[in-house]
């Protein structure tokens, strides 16, 4: 079975610094890695993706993530943090050749303080 | 494009009353899914459908909870009857074909239930 770790359930980080949200992840097999963001009362906003290629996977809205196999982790990160980015992160994994639907992370409050 | 459309957005409804939850999935995705978010258990996913036809729904968590999806621009998720333990957010998802199984899914806004 596969499953999802976000072992934060806040981070609190001043404006202007780098940001970063943790994910661990277990598959069997190859690990499609995804990142997605929800605000107050709204859906889920795609955020980037890890499929297959490139270990550091560029995104949305500034935010970029690393995919390290030998550590079984996909970490969310961003230079330079807004009060904007304040909001709910999900983490979710799929496994190649696997079913189709996504198994979430329990999600990570991200506050950013000005 | 107007991405995923669900309806309602709010529903408020007794105990032991039908609930039906709508969604249209963007056009031209061949997948469907139906997730459920509590504070308790996250985000499950329930159901999804691959060219109209249900393929998983080991997730639906009892025999009150059924899902169709008649065409490939309509799905419903319906509860009979409800029970106060159904309050949750029921966000709907499409995607496109999943040749690589990397394909992204996008959610719509979510349907708020609470039963009360």
């Amino acid at each position: 079975a596969q499953s999802v770790a976000q072992p934060e359930d806040q981070v609190n980080v001043a404006e202007g610094n780098p940001l970063t949200v943790k994910c661990t992840y277990s598959v069997s097999g190859n690990p499609y890695l995804f990142w997605y963001v929800q605000y107050p009362n709204r859906g889920l906003q795609f955020l980037l993706k890890y499929i297959t290629g490139d270990n550091l996977v560029k995104g949305s809205y500034g935010f970029e993530a690393e995919f390290n196999k030998s550590q079984t982790s996909f970490h969310l990160k961003k230079p330079s943090a807004l009060v904007s980015d304040s909001a709910l992160y999900f983490c979710a994994v799929r496994e190649g050749g696997g079913a189709d639907g996504l198994t979430f992370g329990k999600g990570t409050h991200l506050i950013i303080q000005p | 494009d107007a991405g995923v459309i669900q309806s309602p957005r709010h529903e408020v409804t007794e105990m032991g009353q039908e609930v039906t939850l709508r969604c249209k999935p963007i056009s031209g995705h061949d997948y469907l899914f139906w997730y459920r978010q509590t504070m308790m258990r996250g985000l499950e996913l329930l159901i999804y459908f691959n060219n109209n036809v249900p393929i998983d729904d080991s997730g639906m968590p009892e025999d009150r909870f059924s899902a169709k999806m008649p065409n490939a621009s309509f799905s419903t998720l319906k509860i009979q009857p409800s029970e106060p333990r159904d309050s949750a957010v029921y966000f709907c998802a499409s995607s496109p074909r999943q040749g690589a199984r990397g394909e992204t899914q996008y959610f719509g806004p979510g349907t708020r239930l609470l039963v009360l």
